[in-house]
């Protein structure tokens, strides 16, 4: 199975700032990558996919970036609305797997 | 609105069965692969499995095969996924989720559901 590695495991940071998470996938796994975002007590919300792609509705602060097996996720101007955790998921092949996430919280 | 609602969570003991409902609103399952998802409770995401909109093609996570069972009901607009032989492991909040097909088998995760929360202790 591919693995995926995802860092950093959480991240304080403020409003207004700029982040940048990243996933790193164990072997070649093209665009085939989304993020999602996990508020407490609610499913997860997809962000991006194809790497790039944003999700309808999405903000323009967030961008991915990335292909092969590298990969990157920004916020540019964090909200407070966007304190929450982020996860990363292959979808190259089967079984489907998630990076182990990222906590994002308030300085 | 889409909408996805889990429901048939609780506490079982271990080696015990139980079986999730999933019934979903606002778009056609028929036309869709649907996902099983959990989250051990503090814990990441991990799929484990999901179906094809004709109910016979499955795949699962390796930890779950032999144990698990995704099925569907098409008519009445639903996802199903018994589970046996449970084990303190499988403890964790199982979502479903609407697969987003890109090609082959390549699928991510566009709506999801809730959760809910499924306890295995003696």
């Amino acid at each position: 199975a591919i693995r995926i590695t995802q860092s950093p495991s959480s991240l304080s940071a403020s409003a207004g700032d700029r982040v940048t998470i990243t996933c790193r996938a164990s072997q070649d796994i093209s665009s085939y990558l989304a993020w999602y975002q996990q508020k407490p007590g609610k499913g997860p919300k997809l962000l991006i996919y194809g790497a790039s792609t944003f999700q309808s509705g999405v903000p323009s602060r967030f961008s991915g970036s990335g292909s092969g097996t590298d990969f990157t996720l920004t916020i540019s101007g964090l909200q407070p609305e966007d304190f929450a955790s982020y996860y990363c998921q292959q979808y190259y092949n089967h079984p489907l797997v998630f990076g182990q996430g990222t906590r994002l919280e308030i300085k | 609105e889409v909408q996805l609602v889990e429901s048939g969570g609780g506490w079982v003991q271990p080696g015990g069965p139980l079986r999730l409902s999933c019934v979903v609103s606002g778009f056609s399952v028929s036309n869709y692969w649907m996902s099983w998802v959990r989250q051990a409770p503090g814990k990441g995401l991990e799929w484990v499995g999901n179906i094809k909109q004709d109910g016979i093609e499955k795949y699962y996570v390796d930890s779950v095969k032999g144990r698990f069972t995704i099925s569907r009901d098409n008519p009445k607009n639903s996802l199903y996924l018994q589970m046996n032989s449970l084990r303190a492991e499988d403890t964790a909040v199982y979502y479903c989720a609407r697969d987003f097909l890109v090609v082959s088998v390549a699928m991510f995760f566009d709506y999801w559901g809730q959760g809910t929360l499924v306890t295995v202790s003696s």
